[in-house]
């Protein structure tokens, strides 16, 4: 079946303490990016690839990192998270870029206390 | 960077009426524009989208416009059922895969 996963769907977890949502998709997608969804704001993007080792800033990206060394796989990293990392994420690859359908992950809800 | 606004934040409609929703961009640049519907508690859908090379899509009951001139693009749905009760967002994109997510439209159907 043709999907985008993502672990860990939920996390709990305290300021300062360095974590990895992972991201792998079985599409042979060239094109992954990473969201964060708050209320109010919509999704903004954090993060996209548009294919192994080429990653690039999107509208959001302080206090993340992320790496494309295969590519079915796109962690997302926070090196020190901090409460206003508070979100939901989603992952979404696509097979080219834009004007391709993105296809999402289930999403991980990530709380920072 | 690109500014896409969206309204409006809330929509209600009787079943059987037509929804829109209206979305606004900054970037001339842009020549992507997908919706997307999002159901309670699961992850966004693309629903339909566009490119600025077009005027006007439809599938169905759903149907976009784009207005490339004033940078404003609509989603259309007609005959509105419940099961189209969800979150809609639109978004714009530019060839290298970066997107601009409006705030959403909370659409809800009266049976």
């Amino acid at each position: 079946e043709a999907q985008v996963t993502q672990n860990p769907r939920y996390l709990i977890t305290v300021t300062g303490k360095k974590l990895t949502v992972t991201c792998s998709q079985n599409m042979n997608h060239e094109y992954m990016s990473w969201y964060r969804q708050d209320p109010g704001l919509g999704l903004r993007q954090i993060y996209y690839s548009m294919n192994v080792e080429v990653t690039d800033k999107g509208d959001v990206p302080e206090g993340y990192k992320v790496s494309r060394k295969e590519k079915r796989n796109f962690p997302l990293i926070l090196e020190s998270p901090s409460p206003n990392q508070t979100s939901l994420y989603f992952c979404a690859s696509s097979l080219g870029s834009a004007g391709n359908e993105q296809y999402f992950g289930p999403g991980t809800r990530l709380t920072v206390t | 960077g690109e500014n896409v606004e969206q309204h409006p934040s809330t929509l209600s409609v009787q079943e059987g009426d037509s929804a829109v929703i209206k979305c606004t961009y900054s970037d001339s640049a842009s020549n992507y524009f997908p919706w997307y519907k999002q159901e309670l508690g699961k992850r966004p859908q693309l629903i339909i989208d566009i490119r600025s090379n077009v005027g006007e899509k439809k599938d169905q009951r759903i149907a976009v416009t784009l207005n490339k001139t004033a940078k404003h693009f609509s989603l259309h749905i007609t005959e509105t059922q419940p099961e189209d009760s969800a979150v809609y967002f639109c978004a714009a994109a530019r060839t290298g895969n970066q997107f601009y997510f409006g705030t959403g439209t909370s659409l809800t159907v009266i049976p």
